[in-house]
């Protein structure tokens, strides 16, 4: 099976500008979630879609959103983009089956200037 | 919220060292999920061990689950170059969320 694939790999945005980022889950992955990842940080959890309704949310302000589609495939999309919001975003499906287990795309690398 | 606190941070050791990580909480989780994550890529599942006083082995990798289901343990035996990289653990709470630790950066230096 092909793996979580994520687009863009590298972003480069501009303070108040918004941004989209695109993943595609496992085939047969229902489960979708975003994580953001800093130094500072670590892995913070940004939500979860699950046939296309939110399932679960992070502590993230409203300027962060995302959706899912029928077909699984979920895009993320920051408002308003900050410098504090540069990261590297990470998407990872789930079968989600007795355990909660995450499968990781490569990641979006987002850089706000 | 949980907290996942996981020790040490960093770790540089030479080659065929052993060596243990550590993830504890104060929090009961239903499964710890432990991850290795190299540097321009995402986090890799290793293991997922669900039952108190769980042992798994994975080749030189061994991973424990705590009796209590709050901590957990990875031990390396004969560390290798290719080891080298961010480990993570990761713990699901009856709400099916994940709990991502800060991680434990090792360096294994041939």
């Amino acid at each position: 099976k092909a793996g979580v694939t994520q687009t863009p790999r590298y972003l480069i945005k501009t303070r108040g500008q918004q941004v989209t980022l695109s993943c595609s889950p496992i085939s047969g992955h229902r489960s979708v979630s975003w994580y953001q990842q800093t130094p500072g940080q670590g892995l913070q959890f940004l939500f979860e879609y699950f046939s296309e309704t939110q399932r679960n949310k992070g502590n993230f302000p409203g300027r962060f959103s995302g959706r899912q589609f029928s077909n699984s495939r979920s895009e993320m999309n920051v408002s308003t983009l900050e410098l504090g919001d540069s990261a590297l975003y990470l998407c990872a499906s789930s079968p989600r089956t007795v355990t909660y287990e995450q499968y990781f795309g490569p990641g979006t690398r987002l850089t706000v200037t | 919220t949980q907290l996942l606190e996981q020790s040490p941070q960093f770790l540089s050791i030479q080659e065929g060292e052993n060596l243990t990580v550590y993830c504890n909480s104060s929090s009961v989780f239903s499964s710890l999920q432990w991850y290795r994550q190299e540097p321009g890529e995402g986090p890799v599942l290793l293991v997922t061990v669900v039952t108190g006083g769980e042992v798994k082995k994975l080749k030189r990798l061994t991973f424990q689950f705590g009796d209590a289901r709050k901590d957990s343990s990875l031990h390396i035996t004969a560390a290798q170059p290719g080891d080298t990289g961010l480990y993570l653990c990761a713990g699901e709470t009856s709400g099916s969320r994940l709990t991502f630790g800060e991680g434990t950066q090792l360096t294994v230096n041939p």
